[in-house]
C-alpha cells in the first residue's frame, strides 16, 4: 500500500520553462510534506517543505503547492535549469512521534538545454 | 555536505555473510534514521533511533538490526545476506530543535554476490 505516489517516473522540460512535479498521498494523518532532490551516487538533499496549514510555500525558483482536499501536492520549478536534472522525491510525515518520512518512488527530471 | 557521514561508501560481499554499516549523524542531532533504496524503489524506512533508544520500526527484516551508541553514532547490521539485499542504504538525522526536515548521508552501496 503506497501512501505517497509519484505517478510520473520521468519528465523532460526545456531549459527556461516551468517544471511541474506531482505527488499524491492517501494518509489523512500526513501534515507535513517535503521535496528532496537526488543526484546519482549522492544522498537525497532537502529542497523545500510545506505544512498542512499552508497551501503554498516559495523559495526562490521553487514553489510547492498543497491541495489538502485532493490530497495532492506539486513542485514548480521556474525557470528550469540543466542543473535541476535529478530525481525528485516527495515525502510526507504526520502524527505525533517519530517524524519518519514516507517517500514516493521519485520522478526523474531532465532539463534539456 | 549534509553533515551526515556514512561508511563504507561501497561494499561487495557474498551471500550468507554479515556486514555492518556505520553512520555519524549531524553534530547534536539525536535522531537517526535508516532507509533502504533498491532498484526501481523509493526510499523504504527501516528503523529510527532517538538518543540511543529505538523509536520506530518500518520494513526492516529480522535478519537486520541496528543500534545507536552513547556518542550518537549508529550501526546497521545486515546478516545472512541474500542477493535481494543489494541496495543503497541511507542514514539520516534530524535535529532536536524541532522541524521535520531530515538530512541524509551519501549512502552505502551494498552489493551481494
Amino acid at each position: 500500500d503506497q501512501q505517497v505516489k509519484q505517478n510520473s517516473p520521468s519528465l523532460s522540460v526545456q531549459e527556461g520553462r516551468i517544471s511541474i512535479l506531482n505527488c499524491d498521498y492517501t494518509n489523512s494523518m500526513f501534515d507535513y510534506f517535503l521535496w528532496y532532490k537526488k543526484y546519482p551516487a549522492e544522498g537525497p538533499t532537502f529542497l523545500i517543505s510545506i505544512s498542512s496549514i499552508k497551501d503554498k510555500n516559495e523559495d526562490g525558483r521553487f514553489t510547492v503547492f498543497l491541495n489538502k482536499s485532493a490530497k495532492h501536492l506539486s513542485l514548480h520549478i521556474v525557470p528550469s535549469q540543466p542543473g535541476d536534472s535529478a530525481v525528485y522525491f516527495c515525502a510526507a510525515t504526520g502524527g505525533a512521534g517519530s517524524y519518519q518520512l514516507t517517500f514516493g518512488k521519485g520522478t526523474k527530471l531532465s532539463v534539456i538545454p | 555536505d549534509s553533515g551526515v557521514t556514512q561508511t563504507p561508501k561501497h561494499l561487495i560481499t557474498a551471500t550468507g555473510q554479515r556486514v555492518t554499516l556505520r553512520c555519524s549523524p549531524r553534530s547534536g542531532d539525536l535522531s537517526v534514521y535508516w532507509y533502504q533504496q533498491s532498484l526501481d524503489q523509493g526510499l523504504q524506512f527501516l528503523i529510527q533511533y532517538y538518543n540511543g533508544e529505538e523509536r520506530a520500526k518500518g520494513n526492516i527484516l529480522e535478519r537486520f538490526s541496528a543500534q545507536q551508541f552513547p556518542d550518537l553514532h549508529s550501526e546497521l547490521n545486515l546478516s545472512s545476506l541474500e542477493l535481494g539485499d543489494s541496495a543503497l542504504y541511507f542514514c539520516a538525522s534530524r535535529g532536536q530543535g524541532g522541524g521535520n526536515t531530515i538530512y541524509f548521508g551519501e549512502g552505502s552501496w551494498l552489493t551481494v554476490v
